[in-house]
């Protein structure tokens, strides 16, 4: 069953690095996933596609600070040069061959 | 730009129809989908249809109750829901599908569906 997995939370100060990880689920090494941008009171925000080499296709005017990564089941999405609009829920999602959208249960980051 | 309308607040079992206005890009190319977020939840894929039409998909959760429709010719997305649940209380969001079948590459504002008596 395709499922992609998320840590509930991260944290990092202002002007640091953040790496949020998702990980899907165990024989889906080769699917890509998308990463989403929620703030609060906004809609969702598509922010980039991650592929399983690690190459990514970003969204109309995301930062050069948002950059994507692979290993294995796992998909990155890093934040550099944390800054306080950055403070959002982040959601990834996956899809595949009879599956559509399936969203992991989002990471909250916090902007210390 | 997606602008999302018709939210309400409905007695459980009520209908309501929700709109989706789409503007800049060619909308009959792409397939739409809805997307919803119930309080304090994540997000939960609902409905999506082809750029023509012609096939639609639902979640488990929703199927044989909401209906999913487009008028290629005004721009505009549907979702008509039936027989509404205190469980159907979310934002419900539009998206527009990349290609069929894989990631949203833009998302509405969304519109708040409370499900209540």
């Amino acid at each position: 069953q395709l499922v992609v997995t998320q840590s509930p939370s991260a944290s990092a100060s202002l002007g640091a690095s953040v790496k949020l990880t998702c990980t899907l689920s165990s024989g889906h090494s080769s699917y890509a996933i998308a990463w989403h941008q929620r703030q609060p009171d906004k809609g969702p925000r598509y922010v980039m596609k991650v592929n399983s080499d690690g190459s990514h296709i970003k969204g109309d005017g995301i930062p050069d600070r948002f950059s994507g990564s692979s290993s294995g089941t796992e998909r990155y999405l890093t934040i550099s040069s944390l800054q306080s609009e950055d403070e959002a829920d982040y959601y990834c999602q996956t899809w595949g061959k009879g599956v559509l959208a399936v969203f992991g249960g989002g990471t909250q980051l916090t902007v210390l | 730009q997606l602008l999302e309308s018709g939210g309400d607040l409905v007695q459980p079992g009520g209908s309501l129809r929700l709109s989706c206005a789409a503007s800049g890009f060619t909308f009959s190319t792409y397939a739409m989908s809805w997307v919803r977020q119930a309080p304090g939840k994540g997000l939960e894929w609902v409905s999506e249809i082809s750029g023509t039409g012609g096939s639609t998909f639902y979640a488990d959760s929703v199927k044989g109750r909401f209906s999913i429709s487009r008028d290629n010719s005004k721009n505009t997305l549907y979702l008509e829901m039936n027989t509404l649940r205190a469980e159907d209380t979310a934002i419900y969001y539009c998206a527009k599908d990349a290609s069929s079948g894989t990631w949203f590459d833009f998302w509405g504002q969304g519109t708040l569906v409370s499900v209540s008596s």
